[in-house]
């Protein structure tokens, strides 16, 4: 069974651009989450989808954005990217909603660098 | 609100036993997980906790004190490769059970 998907695996953009990054979970599995991931910071929780639904958010400005289609992909958006937004983007996939006692399976991620 | 604390970085020898710390606060504490990650990768699960008590895989055990809001990590027989990160993360009902990672703890294995 494939893993988590993630394109693209590097990204440069310039401040004021707006980017999309892409994620194909495991094969049946419905529930994406996002992540942002900085040295120092950690892992700070973007959204989680489910079933289409945007079932939870983090404390991210409204420039960042996503969505899930009926075959579980999922898609975030940023934009007007700022110099900050540099980061690791890892999104993750579960069976069900984490609701439930799953555990997250992550990609390996997309590296954006924001010049 | 939620936090969660574990040490930045730790060092170890190879063959040797650590245990790294997490302590977190929240009002809605609904299981606690540990993730590895090694550097440019991924992270990938290696135990979850919910209810008091040890919880044994292999060479690595995961301990929770709900009424203390402690968990720990313990790695027997260190090798090479233990050498990654070490996420613990908490999942928080009242917080519609988003799943709240910490800084991370960087596990460097000396030979």
């Amino acid at each position: 069974k494939a893993g988590v998907t993630q394109t693209p695996r590097y990204l440069i953009k310039t401040r004021g651009q707006q980017v999309t990054l892409s994620c194909s979970p495991i094969s049946g599995h419905r529930s994406v989450s996002w992540y942002q991931q900085t040295p120092g910071q950690g892992l700070q929780f973007l959204f989680e989808y489910f079933s289409e639904t945007q079932r939870n958010k983090g404390n991210f400005p409204g420039r960042f954005s996503g969505r899930q289609f009926s075959n579980s992909r999922s898609e975030m958006n940023v934009s007007t990217l700022e110099l900050g937004d540099s980061a690791l983007y890892l999104c993750a996939s579960s069976l069900e909603s984490v609701g439930t006692n799953e555990k997250l399976f992550f990609g390996s991620g997309t590296q954006l660098s924001v010049l | 609100g939620q936090n969660i604390d574990q040490p930045t970085e730790m060092t170890a020898t190879e063959g040797a036993i650590v245990q790294i710390n997490c302590t977190y606060q929240t009002s809605g504490f609904n299981g606690l997980f540990w993730y590895q990650q090694h550097a440019g990768e991924a992270p990938t699960f290696l135990s979850y906790n919910v209810l008091d008590g040890l919880e044994e895989k292999g060479r690595f055990s995961s301990f929770l004190s709900r009424s203390k809001g402690y968990s720990y990590l313990l790695l027997k027989e260190l090798q090479m490769k233990d050498s990654a990160s070490y996420l613990c993360a908490v999942r928080d009902w009242r917080r519609d059970d988003k799943i709240i990672f910490g800084k991370g703890t960087r596990l460097h294995i000396l030979p």
